[in-house]
C-alpha cells in the first residue's frame, strides 16, 4: 500500500543527545514536511523539502537538522541544541492538492 | 506572512449541526484545507477549497470566501466520533501549507 511511514513511534531522549526520526514515502511526492505539535496547538512546520538534494527551514528550525539525499527519505534529527523537544512530531508529503501524514512520533525528554 | 484564526474549543450536541469558522490573512492564496484530527493520531483529509462557495461531501461541507478570508466546517447530524480537533491550514504563495490551533469539537450525547 502507498503511504507515509514514520519510525519509532515512541522516542526516549536523554538530555544532550541527538536523535534521528524516520519518515519514508512511496508515493512518489517532491514534497515534504515535518510539523511539530505540542499538546492542544496546531501544527508547526520545522523544515520542508520540495526537491531531492535540497531543503528550507520552516518556522522552528532551530535545534533541528534535515536531510533529502532521496526522495523517498526525510529523516529528522533533533539535537541536543533544541532545549523543548518533547513533542508529536509529524512527517506529511504532498501530491497534487492534498497532504498526506504520517503516523506521528511521540518524542519525550527523559 | 500568514495568519489563521480559528475557536479554540466549541461543544455540540449528538444529532445536531455545528459551523466551524477560520478566518485567515495571507500575501498569496493557492487553497485552503481542513483537516480531522482525534487525539494521538495524525489529521486526515476533509476538503480543499480552491474558488469561493460551498462544496459537499456527505455530513460534511466546507464553505470559502476569498475576498473576506473567510472559511467555515459544517457538521450535519453530529455523531460521538466526531469528536475531535479540526484543522483550517492555508496553501500560500509558496504553496507550503500553514495551519491554524485547531478547534477541539466537543459532541455530547
Amino acid at each position: 500500500d502507498g503511504g507515509i511511514t514514520q519510525s519509532p513511534k515512541y522516542l526516549f531522549r536523554k538530555e544532550g543527545q541527538n536523535v534521528t526520526l524516520s519518515c519514508e514515502q512511496n508515493l512518489n511526492h517532491d514534497a515534504m514536511y515535518w510539523y511539530r505539535q505540542d499538546p492542544g496547538q496546531g501544527l508547526r512546520l520545522i523544515y520542508y523539502s520540495q526537491i531531492v538534494n535540497d531543503f528550507q527551514k520552516g518556522d522552528i528550525a532551530e535545534g533541528y537538522s534535515v536531510s533529502r539525499e532521496k526522495k523517498e527519505s526525510f529523516p529528522l534529527t533533533v539535537t541536543s541544541a533544541q532545549k523543548n523537544p518533547t513533542a508529536f512530531y509529524l512527517c506529511a508529503s504532498q501530491g497534487g492538492h492534498t497532504i498526506y501524514f504520517g503516523e506521528g512520533s511521540w518524542l519525550t525528554v527523559v | 506572512g500568514q495568519n489563521i484564526d480559528q475557536p479554540t474549543e466549541m461543544t455540540a450536541t449528538e444529532g445536531a449541526i455545528v459551523q466551524i469558522n477560520c478566518t485567515y490573512q495571507t500575501s498569496g492564496f493557492n487553497g485552503l484545507f481542513w483537516y480531522q484530527q482525534h487525539a494521538g493520531e495524525a489529521p486526515t483529509f476533509l476538503s480543499y477549497n480552491v474558488l469561493d462557495g460551498l462544496e459537499e461531501k456527505g455530513r460534511f461541507s466546507s464553505f470559502l470566501s476569498r475576498s473576506k478570508g473567510y472559511s467555515y466546517l459544517l457538521l450535519k447530524e453530529l455523531q460521538m466520533k466526531d469528536s475531535a480537533s479540526y484543522l483550517c491550514a492555508i496553501s500560500g504563495g509558496s504553496y507550503i501549507p500553514t495551519f491554524g490551533r485547531g478547534t477541539s469539537l466537543i459532541v455530547h450525547p
